[in-house]
């Protein structure tokens, strides 16, 4: 069955730092796509970007980086120049492309609250 | 255009009571999904329709738990004889179609306590 692992409960760095939040999964489907979410204090789900399996490209957008590696099992979110506003918990999220379609919805890891200070 | 859409925002009410909550979808989208949320938690998936059809019901936790979508609509979560385990934020997402590789996109839930 899949699993998703987000070791860092909680990771507090100060503005203008670069933190780096580790995601580690498992699979047997050789076909899956890698998501994260970003869950600020109000509470809603923002989706961040979608990573399929056949793609080991890593993606920069804007201050935002992602380290995808097969050979780990790891999706690693960095964050570069940390703001206060980057403060939320991040989640992780694995979907199978042989779960049949949404059947078993998305497997999300139990997140990393991410604090960052002024 | 509008987002997901859910309703109540909070809900409290008493053990062995029912409770129904409603996810509005983004239009358009076809599939939609229930997750729940127990505090410091991840999301734990619960169903899912691609249509008004919910093709797997074994997420629900027990059989106090039945959801309903009216056609590519509304959904409603019900929970019968709630207990205090149930008290959690109940999320509910969209997307174009059931498709693993579709980014889900999700409401602000649901926070229901159970005194």
């Amino acid at each position: 069955a899949q699993k998703v692992t987000q070791a860092q409960t909680e990771i507090s760095v100060v503005e203008k730092e670069d933190v780096t939040l580790d995601c580690v999964y498992e699979t047997r489907d050789t076909t899956y796509y890698l998501f994260w979410y970003k869950q600020p204090p109000s509470g809603e789900l923002v989706f961040l970007i979608r990573r399929n399996s056949f793609d080991e490209q890593n993606e920069i957008s804007g201050r935002y980086s992602w380290n995808f590696q097969k050979s780990t099992s790891s999706f690693n979110f960095t964050i570069t120049a940390s703001q206060v506003v980057d403060s939320a918990v991040y989640f992780c999220a694995l979907s199978e492309a042989g779960s049949g379609g949404g059947a078993d919805g998305l497997t999300f890891g139990k997140g990393t609250h991410l604090i960052i200070q002024p | 255009g509008a987002g997901v859409s859910q309703s109540p925002s909070n809900k409290v009410t008493e053990k062995g009571k029912d409770v129904e909550l409603r996810c509005d979808p983004i239009s358009g989208h076809t599939a939609l999904y229930w997750y729940r949320q127990r505090l410091g938690q991840g999301l734990e998936f619960l169903i899912y329709f691609q249509g008004n059809s919910a093709p797997d019901k074994s997420g629900l936790p027990s059989d106090r738990f039945s959801a309903e979508r009216t056609g590519e609509s509304v959904s409603t979560l019900t929970i019968q004889r709630t207990q205090q385990e149930d008290s959690a934020v109940y999320l509910c997402a969209s997307s174009l179609w059931s498709g693993p590789n579709q980014p889900q996109h999700f409401g602000d839930g649901t926070r229901l306590s159970i005194l």
